[in-house]
């Protein structure tokens, strides 16, 4: 069974302050990874997707990948408060053709403190 | 923007049922979705479809679960018979390359 885990939250942190949001996954063979923002009531909408180790900014937005330690994070710089949402890390496992669907963590819920 | 569209925002049924959910895709994407949320729950995969087929489907898409492409924009999600472990969001993506899936609004359905 593939797994996605990331701690529900809430998380609160202060206006202007960093975010951090942590996810880790079991399948090695995932290959394609992504951030996902849903404000309640709404759909998932793809904020930053990483393929290779390291870090891949835009914007306020940096994502980090850890393939070793199975870890992918996202950093939110100069948080706002329309940045209060619930952050969904997706896993793509491309390894097998036709093996294409993404597979949800349960999602942390950001709320952002004015 | 393109975006991907589904109809109606919000359906609402008698067990036993049958339902259509209709989505129009990003018009350039190739690979389509259909996903799946319970009320406090993880989005959950259900199918993929590219070239007229379906590529990959969940345990969760059963018999009573069909997709069609009808025309050369449609994608649409039938529950034949429907229960009330179907109430749910459901969310259509549509991606280019197979990997990077954009969402649409989903269709809330509530079987009674």
């Amino acid at each position: 069974q593939k797994e996605v885990e990331q701690n529900s939250g809430p998380l609160s942190v202060p206006e202007g302050a960093i975010a951090s949001l942590n996810c880790t996954y079991s399948d090695r063979g995932s290959q394609s990874f992504f951030w996902y923002r849903q404000y309640s009531g709404k759909s998932p909408e793809l904020i930053m997707f990483i393929y290779s180790n390291g870090d891949k900014e835009d914007g306020r937005f940096t994502a980090q990948l850890n393939k070793a330690s199975q870890y992918v994070s996202l950093l939110i710089r100069d948080s706002q408060p329309s940045d209060s949402a619930t952050y969904l890390c997706a896993v793509n496992n491309e390894s097998n053709f036709g093996n294409e669907k993404l597979t949800f963590g349960t999602g942390t819920r950001l709320t952002i403190i004015p | 923007e393109p975006e991907v569209t589904q109809t109606p925002s919000h359906q609402v049924t008698q067990m036993g049922q049958e339902v259509i959910l209709r989505c129009v895709p990003i018009s350039n994407h190739l690979y389509f979705y259909w996903y799946r949320q319970i009320l406090g729950q993880k989005v959950e995969f259900l199918v993929s479809f590219y070239n007229n087929e379906i590529s990959e489907k969940s345990e969760i898409f059963d018999d009573q679960f069909s997709v069609e492409r009808p025309d050369g924009s449609n994608f649409t999600l039938k529950i034949r018979s429907t229960k009330l472990e179907d109430s749910a969001m459901y969310f259509c993506a549509s991606s280019w390359d197979r990997s990077t899936q954009y969402f649409g609004p989903g269709t809330r359905l509530t079987v009674l």
